[in-house]
């Protein structure tokens, strides 16, 4: 059975780090781009970055840019994102998706991070 | 590149059809002649999930009430008959551009 469990979110304070993890199971990971997408609290989907099978090409959207690094260990089908200088409105279920031929076909049940005070 | 979802609100009854539109603020046709629009059902308390990829293709066990149809910026998603666990929030989605983009989401729900 294709899986795809997320971890690693909680309680941070502004400007604060974490990092998420993704382990994959049920498939070859390495055939398979990797997303993360996060949802605000009550909001609507927001694509955050991707990277390619081999981790050669990575992705983000602009407001992550320099904050957060997707990353992968291919070894351990393991997917992660580093988040620095988390801020309020990085406040959001975190989802592990994985993609192929243009569609991003399973995903996780989230992780959430808080970000506050 | 922008994707705009109608209606934003969906109430109807049960076994009756329903359709949303997503208009994209460019062309999702991708350079290697396919587009990358996808429909995602997000029911509550749930993640989202695969319903509709490609614009047409039913993803694997979705039920063929679901239909999805369009090209180029104009894309409409299809229920023919409304059911009980069709309940939950409606996305499109565009991977032909950078960054990725969804639709603000329509939530259906019955009269």
């Amino acid at each position: 059975e294709v899986q795809v469990v997320e971890s690693g979110g909680g309680l941070v304070q502004p400007g604060g780090s974490l990092r998420l993890s993704c382990a994959a199971s049920g498939f070859t990971f390495t055939e398979y781009w990797m997303t993360w997408v996060r949802q605000a609290p009550g909001k609507g989907l927001e694509w955050v970055a991707n990277i390619k099978e081999d981790g050669s090409e990575k992705y983000y959207v602009d407001s992550v840019k320099g904050r957060f690094t997707i990353s992968r260990d291919n070894a351990k089908n393991s997917l992660y994102l580093q988040m620095n200088s988390l801020r309020a409105e990085d406040t959001a279920m975190y989802y592990c998706a994985r993609g192929i031929g243009g569609y991003y076909d399973n995903w996780g049940q989230g992780t959430l991070v808080t970000v506050s005070s | 590149i922008v994707m705009t979802q109608t209606p934003l609100s969906s109430p109807v009854t049960l076994g009756q059809p329903a359709s949303i539109s997503c208009r994209s603020s460019q062309s999702l046709e991708h350079s290697d002649g396919n587009t990358y629009l996808s429909w995602l059902q997000q029911r509550p308390g749930q993640p989202p999930r695969l319903l509709i990829y490609k614009i047409s293709n039913r993803f694997s066990g979705v039920p063929d009430r679901f239909s999805g149809s369009g090209a180029g910026t104009d894309f409409t998603l299809k229920i023919s008959r409304v059911e009980a666990e069709d309940v939950g929030v409606y996305y499109c989605m565009q991977v032909t551009h950078l960054p990725h983009t969804f639709g603000q989401g329509t939530k259906l729900e019955i009269k």
